[in-house]
């Protein structure tokens, strides 16, 4: 498992069409964050998952937004109605849990919404 | 709520010049630090952290940062930047015994000259 693999790379979606994203976390990491980065700015968080378990949402991730992670490995985020404002890059990062731990980032996916 | 500052939004610099990137960060509890590099259509890549112990860390590349807990600051150093250097970078705060989350800062854009 060489680090955390998101799929697709780039998503090119109409208005209102639905999207989803897939993220494969390193297998031991139980911890898994999602974040929207868009340009000039630094990442923000999205939401959370302890395994299976989504367990913090930010304000900033609308209705419209959804994630999982089923079995604890595996998270996919999807956006549904999708408007321009949700063009960005969104990225997925996952960690162990414990005293010292760092976060081992994907290279994202970057949404263009047309 | 924490935020994290950023000073410098672009920087730059001619090949050999020393870096000092400024971050200033609001939590008044004990917090761990992190910069984060992000090159050029690459992922987000850990420069160093800071847990506890020695505010002075030294991290991959030549870089060191250093934490002052009076200043609420924990700026990024480096003695003689390179061409390679160029890229974006991005100070985060984790507050501990939350869920993990990171909360970044806006980032700098730094451009080495050859």
């Amino acid at each position: 498992d060489t680090g955390v693999s998101q799929d697709p790379r780039h998503k090119i979606t109409k208005r209102g069409q639905n999207v989803t994203f897939r993220c494969d976390p390193i297998s031991e990491h139980n911890r898994l964050y999602w974040y929207r980065q868009t340009l000039g700015q630094g990442p923000e968080f999205l939401t959370y998952f302890q395994n299976e378990a989504q367990l913090e949402k930010s304000r900033l991730l609308s209705d419209r937004f959804s994630a999982e992670r089923p079995k604890g490995s595996f998270s996919t985020l999807e956006i549904q109605h999708t408007e321009q404002g949700d063009s960005a890059m969104y990225l997925c990062a996952s960690s162990e849990t414990g005293t010292n731990y760092g976060y081992t980032f994907g290279s994202g996916t970057r949404l263009t919404v047309v | 709520a924490q935020s994290v500052s950023q000073h410098n939004h672009h920087v730059i610099l001619s090949e050999a010049a020393s870096l000092e990137l400024g971050c200033n960060y609001s939590y008044g509890g004990t917090v761990n630090l992190f910069w984060y590099v992000q090159y050029p259509g690459q992922h987000l890549q850990l420069l160093l952290k800071y847990f506890s112990g020695d505010p002075l860390v030294k991290g991959i590349k030549g870089f060191e940062a250093e934490f002052i807990k009076s200043k609420f600051s924990f700026n990024l150093r480096k003695p003689s930047v390179q061409w390679s250097d160029t890229a974006e970078y991005f100070c985060a705060v984790r507050s501990s015994g939350n869920t993990g989350k990171l909360i970044f800062g806006q980032g700098t854009t730094l451009q080495v000259k050859p």
